[in-house]
């Protein structure tokens, strides 16, 4: 059984404070990570992706992969009060299923 | 405006009654899934289609039917729902490309009751 694991928080940080969410996954053979954000109620959206090891940067979030560590991180710089949701981290393992495996999430406030 | 549609929003039933939520992109995308979120299970896939007429099981199909006769509509059929099934239900699209997935769009959900 795949598995993608999350610590479910909450996480709580500052205004302008970095938050850093981490991942681990199981199989070893997955091929790319997805990062998405899910505000209560609402439909999972899309931060980030990375297929390869290292650091990929899309303003201030950064989404790290280590496949040798099955591990994949998401920093937020400056967060702020409206990045408080569940950050879900998802797993694609190749083959012909696009499927992802999802972490259960977590749940990360912003204070002011 | 490229979006995934799900119809209804919400929705409140009885044991039995049979039901579809209907799922529509605009995206021209191949490949369509359906996944259910519960607390403290996160979500799961339900079935999932690559293309017209091509569709196959995700980890929990018990208890569903999907159809895919149209590229862009992907119907989620539930012949005799049970209360086990009450969930947010969330349709997603994507582009088929050889390196996988890339960006999966998600619907609004459809939250169901099954009483």
């Amino acid at each position: 059984q795949k598995e993608v694991e999350q610590n479910s928080g909450p996480l709580s940080v500052p205004e302008g404070a970095i938050a850093s969410l981490n991942c681990t996954y199981s199989d070893r053979g997955s091929q790319s990570f997805f990062w998405y954000r899910q505000y209560s109620g609402k439909s999972p959206e899309l931060i980030m992706f990375i297929y390869s090891n290292g650091d990929k940067e899309d303003g201030r979030f950064t989404a790290q992969l280590n496949k040798a560590s099955q591990y994949v991180s998401l920093l937020i710089r400056d967060s702020q009060p409206s990045d408080s949701a569940t950050y879900l981290c998802a797993v694609w393992s190749g083959g012909s299923n696009y499927k992802l495996t999802f972490g259960k999430g977590t749940l990360l406030t912003v204070n002011p | 405006e490229a979006q995934v549609t799900q119809n209804p929003r919400y929705l409140i039933t009885v044991t039995g009654k049979k039901l579809t939520v209907t799922c529509s992109q605009n995206m021209n995308h191949e490949y369509m899934s359906w996944y259910r979120q519960d607390p403290g299970l996160g979500l799961r896939q339900i079935y999932y289609s690559m293309n017209v007429e091509v569709t196959d099981k995700g980890d929990v199909p018990e208890g569903y039917k999907v159809s895919r006769k149209e590229k862009r509509n992907f119907p989620l059929i539930l012949e005799s729902p049970s209360p086990n099934q009450t969930s947010l239900y969330f349709c997603a699209s994507s582009l088929r490309d050889f390196k996988g997935p890339n960006e999966q769009f998600f619907g609004p959900g459809t939250r169901l009751t099954v009483l």
